[in-house]
């Protein structure tokens, strides 16, 4: 079964710091694992996903992410925060090797609050 | 990316009513289109995954007679919200992928039942 764990559920960081968002995973197949913004009201945009190819994984708006496989991990990290960061972000998993058509399982979700 | 056009973005309901939400993928076929729900500062709950022509599959604890389901063709798919109440008032997003891709997201879909 896939789950995913996102620690902190919200994290404030000043304009121009780092960001690091966490996530874990649990999957009993190789996964694909993804990174989702959500701004107010609005659906989820993709920022980036790992599907088995380079680890270090480079997204939109600046955002990269890194598969470890020893520490079952797919954190977010941003060198420089951006106030239009300021959103909920949704790690996610996916069976996509799977039978159930590449359900997506999603953690709770880490607001980031971006101070100035 | 692909895109997928959910509509309407919001909709207000009186209650016993009931409530229609479209999703569109627009430049691809959607074989398999993905119903979740969202409360509010909690995650996407899954509600159901249907396939084109085929009947929806529904995640556990989610009433198939409540929430209707129709993906009747590569580019469309319905929820129907019956007989609404005041405790279905939440924000649906669909998603729709094709064999090839990852799923993208609509817009969303606040509903208010009053």
């Amino acid at each position: 079964a896939q789950s995913v764990t996102q620690l902190g559920s919200h994290v404030s960081v000043s304009e121009g710091a780092l960001v690091l968002l966490r996530c874990n995973y649990s999957s009993s197949v190789p996964p694909y694992l993804f990174w989702y913004v959500q701004y107010p009201n609005q659906g989820l945009q993709l920022l980036l996903k790992y599907t088995s190819a380079a680890t270090l994984v480079k997204g939109i708006n600046g955002f990269e992410a890194e598969f470890k496989k020893s520490e079952t991990s797919f954190h977010l990290t941003k060198p420089s925060a951006h106030m239009s960061d300021a959103a909920e972000y949704f790690c996610a998993v996916s069976d996509e090797r799977g039978s159930t058509l590449g359900r997506l399982y999603f953690g709770r979700g880490t607001q980031l609050t971006v101070w100035p | 990316g692909a895109v997928v056009s959910q509509h309407p973005s919001w909709v207000i309901c009186k209650s016993g009513t009931s409530v229609k939400i479209e999703c569109r993928s627009l430049d691809f076929q959607a074989t398999t289109m993905f119903w979740y729900r969202q409360f509010p500062k909690q995650s996407l709950m899954l509600m159901a995954t249907s396939n084109e022509g085929s009947k929806a599959t529904y995640e556990q604890g989610v009433e198939k007679d409540k929430f209707l389901i129709n993906h009747a063709s590569l580019t469309l798919s319905t929820l129907t919200v019956t007989s609404a109440h005041p405790e279905d008032s939440s924000f649906y997003i669909c998603s729709a992928r094709d064999p090839y891709t990852e799923a993208f997201f609509g817009q969303g879909t606040r509903l208010t039942v009053v």
